[in-house]
């Protein structure tokens, strides 16, 4: 059983440019949250996406967005990359309970 | 901005030590969940404790629950090297979502 699956690993892009981030969640999970962590902070909520829209965002601006997919794949997009975008990015599931399972992250780089 | 706020910010003790790291929130909540992070990589959820239960246990793992003080504790009995990580505690609020604290760096020294 595949945990949560996040791509790529790592991404170097620079400022002004656009990335897109993908997440797979853990089979049978319907809910998918993105994160953002910064160096020596604690992950913060971009948005949630269930049954395919948005459900909930975080303090993020509209250079945010995502998508879910039909197989509750998701992505996250980020336009507009500014140095400060740079960190890691979590994707994480959840099903009927509260917990949530993370992937192993995205860590991005803004130069 | 972050829900919780971890204390010691780092902590570093001897392996069979117990260490012990507390949490604060600012709002309501359903339940307080701790979380463990090796070398910035995913997290790994540990143990979740309702608004209505004070305390709980989990193998080496010890969570209290203070409502009132709007506060939380994580005790990990008899440390060992491998338990060298950060911690995180989160609350889930009534917009069903998990927000983060700023997290403990645990070292454990063998």
């Amino acid at each position: 059983d595949a945990g949560v699956t996040q791509s790529p690993t790592h991404l170097i892009k620079t400022r002004g440019q656009q990335v897109t981030l993908r997440c797979s969640p853990k089979s049978g999970h319907d809910t998918v949250s993105w994160y953002q962590q910064a160096l020596g902070q604690g992950p913060q909520f971009i948005f949630q996406y269930y049954e395919e829209e948005e459900r909930q965002r975080g303090n993020f601006p509209d250079r945010f967005s995502g998508h879910q997919f039909p197989n509750y794949s998701s992505e996250l997009n980020v336009n507009a990359l500014l140095l400060g975008d740079s960190a890691l990015y979590l994707c994480a599931s959840t099903g009927s309970n509260e917990k949530l399972f993370f992937g192993s992250g995205t860590q991005l780089s803004v130069l | 901005s972050q829900q919780g706020e971890e204390d010691p910010q780092a902590l570093s003790i001897q392996e069979g030590e117990n260490a012990t790291m507390n949490c604060s929130y600012k709002t309501s909540i359903n339940n307080l969940q701790w979380y463990r992070q090796n070398s910035g990589r995913g997290l790994v959820h540990l143990i979740l404790i309702r608004s209505n239960e004070r305390e709980k246990h989990s193998g080496r793992l010890r969570v209290t629950l203070d409502t009132s003080k709007k506060s939380s504790s994580l005790l990990i009995t008899a440390s060992r090297a491998a338990d060298t990580a950060s911690y995180f505690c989160a609350t889930l609020t009534g917009a069903n979502n998990l927000f983060f604290g700023t997290g403990t760096r645990l070292t454990v020294i063998p």
